[in-house]
């Protein structure tokens, strides 16, 4: 039972370059969640997707957009990378309505 | 907005002894809070969930205490241990039906010696 797997682990980009990090779970959950983890900032959510078809903006969305291709898929894609973006992702998911987060092992991304 | 705030980054305890860590939280009381334990280069793992209306949880040697009053959460670890050490994180919902747009505190270290 893998969980939730998201890759890659870890990616280089240059400013400006375009990137999708990818997550799968394999736990039917229905929520699916993309985090970033800065020092001293905690985990902060980027976009949130509460059910298959539907996705939201969360706390700091901006540079990001979000597909949910279906239950068990759910990308990241950054279309122009800023340094700024230089952090860990985290992918997460939840069944619906238990709050619960199941995270996968993160994806660290730097950008030049 | 919601803001958490967890005691000291690092927190040093002799193994066999019981860790406290703490969680204070401003304005509104969430729905419920969380517990994560997080190690070195790894995702956050869920320990705890309590709800608004609990004062108290327990799951083996971890108790967890939620004070809407105080607007504080303790989490307690007792006979602790070496592999007890790592970040705790604590995190709050607002809302029964938005499950999972956490908000996380910075966390807080521990590092349980033998």
């Amino acid at each position: 039972n893998a969980g939730v797997t998201q890759t890659p682990k870890f990616q280089v980009l240059k400013t400006g370059q375009s990137m999708t990090l990818q997550c799968a779970q394999d736990m039917n959950h229905n929520s699916m969640y993309w985090y970033r983890q800065d020092p001293g900032m905690g985990l902060r959510l980027i976009y949130y997707s509460a059910s298959e078809g539907t996705t939201d903006k969360g706390e700091v969305p901006n540079g990001y957009n979000v597909s949910r291709l279906n239950k068990r898929e759910f990308s990241l894609r950054l279309e122009s990378a800023a340094p700024s973006q230089t952090s860990v992702y985290f992918c997460a998911s939840s069944p619906s309505n238990t709050g619960e987060l199941f995270f996968g092992e993160g994806s660290r991304l730097t950008v030049l | 907005s919601q803001k958490i705030e967890q005691n000291s980054e690092a927190l040093n305890i002799q193994e066999g002894k019981t860790a406290t860590l703490t969680c204070n939280y401003t304005n509104y009381s969430p729905a419920y809070l969380q517990w994560y334990r997080q190690d070195p280069g790894r995702g956050p793992v869920f320990l705890l969930l309590i709800r608004e209306n609990e004062k108290e949880k327990r799951k083996e040697r971890l108790k967890v205490t939620f004070d809407t009053t105080l607007k504080q959460s303790l989490f307690h670890i007792t006979a602790s241990q070496p592999a007890d050490s790592a970040t705790y994180l604590c995190a709050l919902d607002m809302s029964n039906t938005n499950a999972g747009k956490s908000t996380f505190g910075d966390g807080t270290t521990l590092t349980v010696k033998p």
